[in-house]
């Protein structure tokens, strides 16, 4: 069964930059039919996808955070990792990694997610 | 950018009731649409995609509905374990968005 578990600094300070890396485990990372995605939650608050890579290390990024986001793709760990520069308090939130379905040329849905990880943006 | 609208945004409902959780769209998407279920402290689980195929796992009692810019979440006997808050998510346009949720609560 596909398993994703994030991790990463709960505290940022603001203006630093937010690392986090998400660990793929019981398949590969390297399938065809699917990229690795970012998604955050604000407390109380709806959902946003940050961006998505492929195995190859293609991206897609939201354009309300491309000048922000760096996301990269470690296929010897079967892992992918989020860097979110110049942080501010807005930019709390549950971090969460999920498996970004990949089908007809375009990004689809995600499943499975991993449990989430709350990132505060505090000095 | 396509503007979501899920309604309403808290639904209070009794066990065994049938519920109906709109979303809808402010431009066409066909049939580009799935549905998840977020419980409290945990991650969002995919309910169904492509509006109306049910997820391997999930409940019967489950089913989407619509296409073009309406769409429908019914459970059609709402057990206890189905309060949650549910979202749907448009995957036709680029960047994917989310609709603001819908949270079913006990009555």
């Amino acid at each position: 069964q596909l398993q994703l578990q994030e991790s990463g600094p709960g505290l940022v300070k603001p203006s630093e930059t937010l690392s986090l890396t998400c660990t793929v485990s019981g398949g590969s990372i390297s399938s065809s039919s699917y990229y690795w995605g970012w998604i955050r939650q604000p407390p109380g608050k709806g959902l946003e996808w940050i961006g998505s890579i492929y195995y190859s290390g293609s991206t897609y990024y939201n354009p309300s955070l491309k000048s922000r986001v760096t996301i990269s793709v470690d296929t010897s760990k079967n892992q992918f990792s989020l860097k979110l520069s110049s942080v501010t308090a807005a930019d709390t939130a549950v971090y969460y990694c999920a498996r970004d379905r990949w089908d007809t040329a375009i990004l689809n849905w995600f499943d499975p997610w991993g449990q989430g990880t709350l990132v505060t943006v505090s000095s | 950018a396509i503007w979501m609208t899920q309604s309403p945004s808290l639904l209070s409902a009794s066990t065994g009731d049938r519920v109906t959780i709109s979303c809808r769209m402010s431009q066409g998407i066909s049939s580009y649409l799935a549905w998840y279920q977020q419980k409290p402290g945990k991650a969002p689980e995919l309910l169904i995609y492509a509006a109306s195929t049910l997820q391997s796992g999930v409940p019967s009692r489950f089913s989407g509905s619509g296409s073009g810019t309406d769409f429908t979440l019914t459970i059609s006997c709402l057990q206890s374990e189905d309060f949650a808050t549910y979202y749907c998510q448009q995957y036709y346009s680029f960047p994917r968005t989310f609709g603001q949720g819908t949270k079913v609560e006990i009555k």
